[in-house]
């Protein structure tokens, strides 16, 4: 059935090092891409999003590329901040609703 | 801030009440969806309404049930309480369908 697998968290970084958050999903056709992020105690906020193949998404430093060879849409940032500490979750648009998976722990230390 | 409002931010209550909670959603957007989150099951969506209609279902219990008002926001009733409910309810809105959704800061229950 239709899925998202994100890497196992907590992922635990010191500032200023490179950030990846892998994602795959399994969907039938080509869903829409997001990245949303929770920062402690908050709802979720869009990050980013993808709608087709090969697109880029890119918000705050942080930026995705929608591979549809690999069914994939990873997280990237060049410097990760303390301020960047959240659980991100990578859903896609499914036939009904938003598709989640079960979210990666950030923990980006000074 | 996203635009989508919810209340009330927090909820206590005890097994077997009821509770409604509240949405309101983005200035023009038609859709509203709910969403539970707990630690064992994760974001789960529950249901969609679209311009007033029912769209499409979740993982949404029978003891929970929806409604979007004319005026577009939406209440999310859950009753029977039980334990296993405390949860964080997200609610999300779209200016469509389906399409990227703006997420409320939630409503946190606590059943005791």
């Amino acid at each position: 059935g239709n899925s998202v697998t994100q890497m196992e968290g907590p992922v635990t970084l010191s500032e200023e090092a490179f950030l990846t958050i892998n994602c795959t999903y399994t969907a039938t056709g080509y869903p829409s891409l997001f990245w949303y992020v929770q920062y402690p105690g908050e709802g979720l906020q869009l990050l980013l999003k993808a709608t087709k193949a090969d697109d880029k998404g890119s918000n705050k430093g942080f930026e995705a590329t929608y591979r549809k060879e690999t069914t994939s849409f990873h997280l990237e940032k060049g410097s990760v901040q303390v301020s960047d500490s959240a659980v991100y979750f990578c859903p896609y648009t499914g036939r009904r609703a938003l598709t989640f998976g079960s979210g990666t722990r950030l923990q980006v230390q000074p | 801030d996203s635009g989508v409002t919810q209340t009330p931010k927090h909820l206590i209550t005890a097994t077997g009440q009821r509770v409604t909670l509240r949405c309101s959603p983005r200035s023009g957007d038609l859709s509203v969806y709910w969403y539970q989150q707990s630690l064992d099951q994760g974001l789960q969506f529950l249901i969609q309404y679209y311009n007033g209609e029912e769209r499409a279902k979740g993982n949404i219990l029978e003891r929970f049930s929806a409604q979007q008002f004319p005026d577009l926001h939406s209440e999310l009733n859950l009753s029977s309480l039980e334990l296993g409910d405390s949860a964080l309810y997200f609610c999300a809105s779209s200016p469509l369908a389906i399409e990227t959704q703006y997420f409320g800061p939630g409503t946190r229950l606590l059943v005791l």
